[in-house]
């Protein structure tokens, strides 16, 4: 069985400020794994996904990843946050045997301070 | 490219009533998926169809959830009779299939709610 565990549900940061996503996975099997961002009343984009190249992942919009198996962690970064960042981030975990289904964390709203 | 497409994007019913979802994938994409995504939860995969066969349907609620994809393209999802629980965000996602670490591309999604 696979999973992701996304700790705060609700992340506040300041324009400008270093932005920081958790997501810790659990799989039986090396996974593969995906950030995915979700505007208000609209489908769910992709910003990255780890195919265990490399380990650090850069995605769109200047966010990227860092993959770290000793930790099982795939937090999500960004060193300037901005405001149209404020979205909903959800971290996936899929497993790379068969034909195993992407499977979401809970997600995590990030608000922008001006 | 286009994206994938889903109609209607707001929907609202009453208990007991039914109700039908549609979902144009991006042209050529052999997979489709229909997820359900409950206020303050991540998407949880109702049904997945490789061309217009079913490869996972294990989450569907059987007894009141029916999907198809004729002729492997697009697809509709129905509920019949609907229930206050079904309240959510239906999405549809399409991916070109092949792989485990493809992207699924997902349509703007149905908002229903049920009274």
């Amino acid at each position: 069985a696979q999973s992701v565990t996304q700790l705060g549900s609700h992340v506040s940061v300041s324009e400008g400020a270093l932005v920081l996503l958790r997501c810790n996975y659990s799989s039986s099997v090396p996974p593969y794994l995906f950030w995915y961002v979700q505007y208000p009343n609209q489908g769910l984009q992709l910003l990255l996904k780890y195919t265990s190249a490399a380990t650090l992942v850069k995605g769109i919009n200047g966010f990227e990843a860092e993959f770290k198996k000793s930790e099982t962690s795939f937090h999500l970064t960004k060193p300037s946050a901005h405001m149209s960042d404020a979205a909903e981030y959800f971290c996936a975990v899929r497993s790379n045997f068969g034909n195993e289904k992407l499977t979401f964390g809970t997600g995590t709203r990030l608000t922008i301070i001006p | 490219e286009a994206g994938v497409a889903q109609s209607p994007r707001y929907k609202i019913i009453e208990k007991r009533q039914s109700v039908a979802f549609w979902c144009n994938p991006i042209s050529g994409h052999a997979t489709l998926y229909w997820y359900q995504q409950i206020l303050g939860q991540g998407p949880k995969l109702l049904i997945q169809f490789q061309n217009n066969g079913v490869v996972d349907d294990s989450q569907l609620p059987k007894d009141r959830f029916s999907a198809e994809r004729l002729k492997g393209v697009d697809s509709t999802l129905k509920i019949q009779p609907a229930k206050l629980e079904d309240s959510a965000v239906y999405l549809c996602a399409s991916e070109e299939g092949g792989t485990s670490y493809n992207e699924q591309f997902f349509g703007p999604g149905t908002r229903l709610t049920v009274l």
